[in-house]
């Protein structure tokens, strides 16, 4: 089946540094990849939607400045959370859209990234 | 507008029994209906999809699901839980927002717990 991948899988880094999570579809092309944020024992929540070539679709209450999305090519998104505090302390899951022609589309998870804040 | 429910919080079943885990949804149009499966400190899994056909879907380990249009269901069922089935099941409907395409909207996760 498709494989999504997320690195780094954890990490822990000081308040006010800026973190960068990288998402690859690895067997197939993504134009559409979407990043999620879960709270502990809650269920995903949808942040934003990337598209390889333009600007990220930021969900409301999800600050753009804040967590930066870029797509630069159709197996790679990366969220970049920038002066991280610990209130950005969260488990991060990407997803890539594969759309093979002439079947339904189907979103592949990647395993996460737990990051934590200091 | 999209939604989707999950009355229950917890499930908690013995193993061996059958277990069911509900969801029933809200969307404009045909649905698009999933489940996926949370292991600790994982990402989703689907387990299954309904797009069209059938109205009982069967999924990976056993699990299966019955879309229903008239109660706007899909619940989730296995008829002998495992201990390994302990995990959180996510519902989700798949649709189609004009400015960023394909969409999912999460239930709020059923947290199972398969008692040996």
């Amino acid at each position: 089946g498709a494989v999504v991948s997320q690195h780094p899988s954890w990490v822990i880094c000081k308040s006010g540094t800026s973190v960068k999570i990288e998402c690859r579809s690895l067997d197939f092309q993504a134009t559409t990849m979407f990043w999620y944020r879960q709270f502990p024992k809650q269920s995903l929540m949808l942040m934003a939607t990337s598209n390889e070539g333009s600007k990220a679709t930021y969900e409301q209450g999800v600050e753009k400045d804040k967590f930066l999305i870029n797509h630069a090519s159709l197996t790679l998104s990366t969220l970049t959370v920038t002066s991280a505090h610990p209130e950005d302390s969260s488990f991060y899951i990407c997803s890539a859209l594969r759309q093979p022609a002439g079947r339904a589309d189907t979103q592949y998870f990647g395993p996460g990234t737990r990051l934590t804040v200091l | 507008a999209q939604s989707v429910a999950q009355p229950e919080d917890q499930v908690n079943v013995a193993e061996g029994n059958p277990l069911t885990v509900k969801c029933t949804y809200s969307v404009s149009g045909n649905p698009y209906l999933f489940w996926y499966v949370q292991y600790p400190n994982r990402g989703l899994q689907v387990l299954l999809k309904y797009i069209t056909g059938d109205n009982l879907v069967k999924g990976s380990y056993g699990f299966e699901a019955e879309f229903n249009k008239s109660q706007t269901s899909f619940h989730l069922k296995k008829p002998s839980a495992l201990v390994s089935d302990s995990a959180l099941y996510f519902c989700a409907v798949r649709w189609v927002n004009n400015n960023a395409g394909n969409m999912l909207t999460f239930g709020g996760g059923t947290r199972l717990m398969v008692k040996p």
